[in-house]
């Protein structure tokens, strides 16, 4: 089965930066593609990138474009995403989910991660 | 960007009763429109892909409907389990966007 499992709770300062780590199991990892989505407490679900499992293309949120590096791992089948300059209003649950395999078409998020909680803070 | 609003925001029911929330686009996005569910302190799951393809394992009593700009969530037979907030999402681009939401309480 389907499971993707992400790296645990992280405490950062202003100004620092994190890399939460995805972990796939249960299907081709090429295949398909990972997204990140992130949820400040008590708000909705916030698209950040797409990264994909075969070749590492991506595609982000405009708004993330200049913070957010995402990367994979074929021999492990892990996702990784490190969002740099931190500030203190991103404190949020940053969840990875399964995507479709290409940057051309719009995504189906099928699976999730458990979420990351990414508290920043001084 | 496609804007996505969802309304309610919020709405209560009791169980057995059915319920209906609503999605519009910003712009035509014919029927590349998800339903998600949220429970209290997890993770979103799919429920409906592609406008009204349900997933598997979800309860028939969910249904989708609707294509262009203007989408429907119906809920029929309200059960306890079905406490969670729904976002619906479009993936006609690769910019994917959520609505912001709809809070399911059960009386």
């Amino acid at each position: 089965q389907v499971h993707l499992a992400q790296s645990g709770a992280e405490v950062k300062k202003p100004g620092a930066s994190v890399k939460v780590s995805c972990k796939a199991s249960g299907y081709i990892f090429t295949t398909y593609g990972i997204s990140w989505v992130r949820q400040a407490p008590g708000q909705g679900l916030e698209w950040m990138g797409w990264i994909s499992g075969y070749n590492g293309n991506t595609n982000y949120a405009q708004k993330f474009q200049d913070r957010v590096i995402m990367t994979i791992d074929t021999s492990t089948n892990t996702a990784y995403m490190e969002v740099r300059s931190l500030r203190s209003d991103e404190t949020a649950i940053y969840y990875c989910a399964r995507s479709g395999p290409s940057e051309d078409y719009g995504d189906t998020f099928d699976y999730w991660g458990q979420g990351t909680l990414v508290t920043v803070s001084s | 960007d496609i804007q996505m609003t969802q309304s309610p925001s919020s709405l209560s029911a009791s169980a057995g009763d059915r319920v209906i929330i609503t999605c519009r686009a910003s712009q035509n996005i014919r029927t590349y429109l998800n339903w998600y569910q949220q429970r209290p302190g997890k993770a979103p799951s799919l429920l409906i892909s592609d406008a009204s393809t349900l997933q598997n394992g979800v309860p028939s009593r969910f249904t989708g409907s609707g294509s262009g700009t203007d989408f429907t969530l119906t809920i029929s037979n309200l059960q306890p389990e079905d406490l969670a907030t729904y976002y619906c999402q479009q993936s006609y681009n690769t910019a994917s966007t959520f609505g912001r939401g709809t809070r399911l309480q059960i009386k």
